[in-house]
């Protein structure tokens, strides 16, 4: 069955302190694993895509990193307007829908 | 990236009445769009797929004749919540996905928080 599984489930940092988000998957076949970003009572924003093993991204602060078996979503610095809900999400493939992790919970104290 | 609008944000009606949440994909061509729910503090519940033109596919425990959903173009999906009691009464969010060439990323609306009173 395919799962995702992300780690911690909240993560309360410093202004300043980078850190990491973990999401670990187990797929038949991965076709693409996103990243997403959801503020309270709004959807998910689109953060990245990732495709194959070795693949990075970056954007501002945030960059999101690909193995076989999980994915890193590295915060350097972070503002306390980085706070929000972090999703990742899978597609297998041949399949249509994503399959999503829980998400972190991500607070940046001041 | 690519832009997907959801109406109404919000809504509040009385229980027995419907209410129609309606998803537009305002960039691009949506072949395939997808209905959640979420709860307080949990992830996105997929409760439907639909494709354009054709019927949707409800995930298990899903009752279809409680949600209703019609993706009658490729930029317009709805999704109406028949006879709406107090339990229905949760965070609805749409997703569409831009499917010219290999593209994969899903992108998502605002959501719409319904309250039923």
């Amino acid at each position: 069955e395919d799962q995702v599984t992300q780690s911690p489930e909240a993560l309360r940092l410093q202004e300043g302190e980078s850190s990491s988000l973990n999401c670990s998957y187990t797929v038949s076949g991965l076709r693409g694993l996103f990243w997403y970003r959801q503020d309270p009572g709004k959807g998910p924003e689109f953060l990245f895509t990732l495709y194959s093993a070795g693949e990075e991204k970056e954007k501002e602060r945030l960059k999101a990193t690909l193995t076989k078996k999980e994915s890193f979503l590295h915060i350097t610095a972070p503002k306390p307007e980085d706070s929000a809900t972090y999703l990742c999400a899978v597609i297998p493939q041949g399949a249509q829908k994503l399959v999503f992790g829980q998400g972190t919970r991500l607070t940046i104290n001041p | 990236g690519a832009v997907v609008s959801q109406h109404p944000s919000r809504v509040i009606c009385k229980s027995g009445t419907s209410v129609k949440i309606e998803c537009r994909s305002l960039d691009f061509q949506a072949t395939t769009m997808f209905w959640y729910r979420q709860f307080p503090k949990q992830s996105l519940m997929l409760m439907a797929t639909s494709n354009e033109g054709s019927k949707a596919t409800y995930e298990q425990g899903v009752e279809k004749d409680k949600f209703l959903i019609n993706h009658a173009s490729l930029t317009l999906s709805t999704l109406t919540v028949t006879s709406a009691h107090p339990e229905d009464s949760s965070f609805y969010i749409c997703s569409a996905r831009d499917m010219q060439g290999s593209n994969t990323e899903a992108f998502f609306g605002q959501g719409t928080r319904l309250t039923v009173v």
